[in-house]
Parts: C-alpha cells; structure tokens; sequence
C-alpha cells in the first residue's frame, strides 16, 4: 500500500517561494505519475502538476510560470517548489501518485500541509 | 470558477439514493471516459470512489455508482448512511492544456 507523507514550512513570506516534500513508501515508484493538488481554506480542489518516474512534468497553465515539481528517485521523494507566492496561494497541499495516469483518478494521498502565505 | 460544474449541494434521507451530478463540455467529458470522483470528509484528504466513469477501485462500497451522458457524469450513492455526509468532487482529462480538472464540489447533506 503506497503511502504519501508532506513535509514542509508552514508559514511563507508573499513573494517567496513555497517548497514542500512528499515522501512515499509502500510501493514501486516505477510506473507510477506523482502530483500535487491544493485546496484553499473552504473551497474546492486544484490540479497542480504532475511528474512521472521517467521525470516527465506539466503543470496546470495558471501556475506554469511559477511552479516546478521534482523527483529524487533514490530517495523515495518528490517536491513542489511555488515561486512569486502570494497570500491566493494560502491553502491545503495534498500530494498524491497514481498506477493509472494522471488524469485518470488518485487513489493515494498524503494528510495534507496547511501553507499560509503571510508576512 | 472550476472547469467542470456541479451543485452546491445535494440532501437524502438514510436509505435513499441521490445522483451528483457533474457537467463539462466536449473537451473533457463529453469526448473522454476520464472521469473520477472523490469523497471528502471533513479535514480528510480526498478518497477515490469512481475512475474511468464507472470503476470501483479496491474497497469502495458497490453503493457508489458512475456514469455519463454526452457532457454530464453522475454520481449515483444508494442507501444513502450517515457516514456518506461529505463533499464530493469530480475530475476529468481535458484536451484544453488544463489537462486536469476538478469540479467545485457538492456538499451532501444526510437527513
């Protein structure tokens, strides 16, 4: 059973960038595509991007500009960096995988990050 | 506002069975059998219920229930328990270079 855990700071300064980490156990990270979806305080969910094992990325157009996701194989982790942010990307940070493809349904997940973008 | 439309809310009694519904356009729904839905309790990550229209992955109760129809997918929950209160999201492929969309939610009430 793959198992999702995010890490990272909890508070960001506006204009900084945002970085958290999602370590995975419990499954081959082969075959596998890995993403990040948040969800703003009392609002619904965001697509932001995937990456696959091979290290192939895309990222939802809104936030292209400004985010990037990473993979670091021998580590069994994957990371989301969000530059420029400001206090619109205040929200819950979810990273999740899926065997399928990336559009195709997430059935693993992490608890979630609250980052609040604040000074 | 999200991609894909769906009610606010939706309300059954225990028992019962309700239909969410979730409405999209040729360019997710109605040209591709990407549909996935969530169920999201409170403070909870979402759970995967329904992928590729109509599939159950392992576990999810046979009370939940896909389909489509031109631009609209549904979610169909039948005897309805206390413990399916929740928020209930659908996603789906796009062709447009969203590639992913989620719907804005539907918060269902049990009586």
């Amino acid at each position: 059973q793959v198992q999702l855990q995010e890490s990272g700071p909890g508070l960001v300064k506006p204009s900084e960038t945002l970085s958290l980490t999602c370590n995975f156990s419990g499954g081959p990270i082969n075959g596998f595509y890995w993403s990040w979806v948040r969800q703003p305080p009392g609002k619904g969910l965001e697509w932001i991007g995937y990456i696959y094992y091979t290290g192939s990325s895309d990222y939802t157009p809104s936030l292209k500009s400004r985010v990037t996701i990473s993979i670091d194989t021998s580590k069994n982790q994957f990371s989301l960096n969000l530059r420029s942010v400001t206090a619109a990307d205040t929200a819950v940070y979810y990273c999740a995988s899926t065997p399928y493809s990336f559009y195709n349904g997430y059935p693993y997940w992490g608890q979630g990050t609250l980052v609040t973008v604040s000074s | 506002q999200s991609a894909l439309t769906q009610p606010a809310s939706v309300s059954g009694s225990p028992g019962q069975s309700i239909t969410v519904s979730c409405t999209g356009t040729g360019f997710d729904i109605g040209s591709y059998n990407y549909v996935s839905w969530y169920q999201q309790h409170p403070g909870k990550a979402p759970k995967l219920i329904i992928y590729e229209v109509n599939n159950r992955p392992l576990g999810v109760s046979n009370r939940f229930s896909g389909s489509k129809s031109g631009n609209t997918a549904s979610l169909t929950i039948s005897g309805l328990q206390a413990e399916d209160e929740a928020d209930y999201y659908c996603s789906s492929y796009t062709s447009t270079t969203t590639l992913c969309v989620f719907g804005g939610g539907t918060k269902l009430t049990v009586l």
